[in-house]
């Protein structure tokens, strides 16, 4: 059972350039996210997903799209990539249960650095 | 301005010895807590939780309590090398509660053999 899996584990962009950020579940999990953690802070919930066609909002979604086109799949997109953007970024999921206790799954995180 | 504060960005325990992480908030809105753990290149995992209604919370050696005002802690009861980690505090409104989670910006534990 893999759970959560992002790719890549870690890049390099220079600056204006884009990418994606994939992250993918196998738990059939209706809820996922994105959350970046910067040095010495919390993590910061970007965007997130309550089902397969529904995204919205998290507390820092300026720069970030996602989309969320089947339930397993949830990738983010860096349009223009800026130094603020070097963070580590950690996709999760839950299930229904599991939502209202809080509990996430997290995938292992992928490392940015936009230089 | 963080609604959720660990003041403690480090702790260095021996192991054996009852290792205690704290975590503040301001927002009276929470209502809702739990604890994950992070190991080095692995993402956070979830440890523990407590609603705002109880005032302690135990799964085998860890505890949360939740006994002072916009305060609540972990207590690792005896700490082990590999409990070893950062800690993150997290709060939550309460309904949907994996939806509206604030994290804290962590505790580094380290356990000393």
């Amino acid at each position: 059972n893999a759970g959560v899996t992002q790719t890549p584990k870690f890049r390099i962009l220079k600056i204006g350039q884009s990418m994606t950020l994939q992250c993918t579940q196998d738990m059939n999990h209706n809820y996922m996210y994105w959350y970046r953690q910067d040095p010495g802070m919390g993590l910061k919930l970007i965007y997130y997903s309550v089902g397969a066609g529904i995204t919205d909002k998290g507390e820092v979604p300026n720069g970030y799209n996602v989309s969320r086109s089947t339930t397993e799949d949830f990738p983010l997109r860096l349009e223009l990539a800026a130094p603020s953007q070097t963070s580590v970024y950690f996709c999760a999921s839950s299930s229904r249960r599991r939502l209202n206790t809080g509990e996430l799954f997290f995938g292992e995180g992928s490392r940015l650095t936009v230089l | 301005d963080q609604q959720v504060k660990q003041n403690s960005p480090s702790l260095s325990v021996q192991e054996g010895r009852i290792s205690i992480l704290n975590c503040d908030y301001t927002n009276s809105m929470f209502d809702y807590f739990l604890w994950y753990k992070k190991y080095p290149a692995e993402g956070p995992t979830f440890l523990i939780s407590i609603s705002s209604i109880k005032d302690k919370n135990e799964d085998g050696r860890f505890t949360v309590l939740n006994k002072s005002a916009k305060h609540l802690s972990l207590h690792i009861v005896p700490s082990q090398p590999g409990d070893s980690a950062v800690y993150f505090c997290a709060a939550s409104p309460g309904a949907n509660a994996g939806n509206m989670l604030t994290f804290g910006g962590g505790t580094r534990l380290m356990v000393k053999p």
